[in-house]
């Protein structure tokens, strides 16, 4: 399935630097999300961006900056994390925001030390 | 509280033998789909179920959604090695919130 791709597949850094992850769709879709999944936790809903805009943010710190340029892209953007934010991060799309079935990418395993 | 209750949460079974995943809630749903995620690996769509009663099979896999909407199983016969994975149930509930299971992991030993 190759609906869905994110970059990087991994992903090391320290707790001051700047990186951004990368997601994008080639289903046409309009809605994309980010997850996050921690060991042994459900999923985690972090932003929705529908058309462009983000219609939900679901308390993420600030330190996590979403960006949606346009319905195919959708960016993380990562700055100053703390080890507890090492987790698979997943992003997802769909037709259409809050109706139709999610696919999903294959995610980025980020760890932070 | 979890919307979307699975069980069981683990569950290790021989290669050949049959297996059942729940998944229940006390709210309605508008549709619900069933994904299967191996380590390190993004959910991996197998099911989109919309009707209530409704049966789809896969293959080896057999999935219902229950009359009344709220709930939903998936049957796997003869299951093998290849099976073994996170089973995620996950849908929309009628106010169009998105809910994911609490996931149900199966090893399924040849």
């Amino acid at each position: 399935e190759t609906g869905v791709t994110q970059t990087p597949r991994h992903l090391v850094m320290g707790m001051t630097n700047k990186k951004s992850l990368k997601c994008e769709q080639h289903l046409g879709h309009n809605a994309m999300y980010w997850y996050k999944q921690s060991a042994k936790k459900p999923l985690e809903l972090m932003f929705v961006y529908n058309f462009k805009e983000q219609t939900e943010n679901n308390s993420v710190p600030s330190r996590f900056s979403p960006e949606c340029p346009n319905s195919s892209h959708l960016f993380l953007h990562l700055h100053t994390l703390q080890p507890e934010d090492s987790a698979l991060y997943l992003c997802a799309s769909s037709l259409r925001l809050a109706r139709d079935t999610q696919y999903f990418g294959p995610g980025t395993r980020l760890t932070v030390l | 509280t979890q919307l979307l209750e699975q069980s069981p949460q683990f569950l290790s079974i021989q290669e050949g033998e049959n297996l059942t995943v729940y998944c229940n809630s006390s709210s309605v749903f508008s549709s619900l789909q069933w994904y299967r995620q191996e380590p390190g690996e993004g959910p991996v769509l197998l099911v989109t179920v919309v009707t209530g009663g409704e049966v789809k099979k896969l293959k080896r896999l057999t999935f219902q959604f229950g009359d009344a909407r709220k709930d939903s199983s998936l049957h796997i016969t003869a299951a093998q090695p290849g099976d073994t994975g996170l089973y995620l149930c996950a849908g929309y509930s009628t106010g169009n919130q998105f809910y994911f299971g609490t996931g149900t992991s199966l090893t399924v030993i040849p």
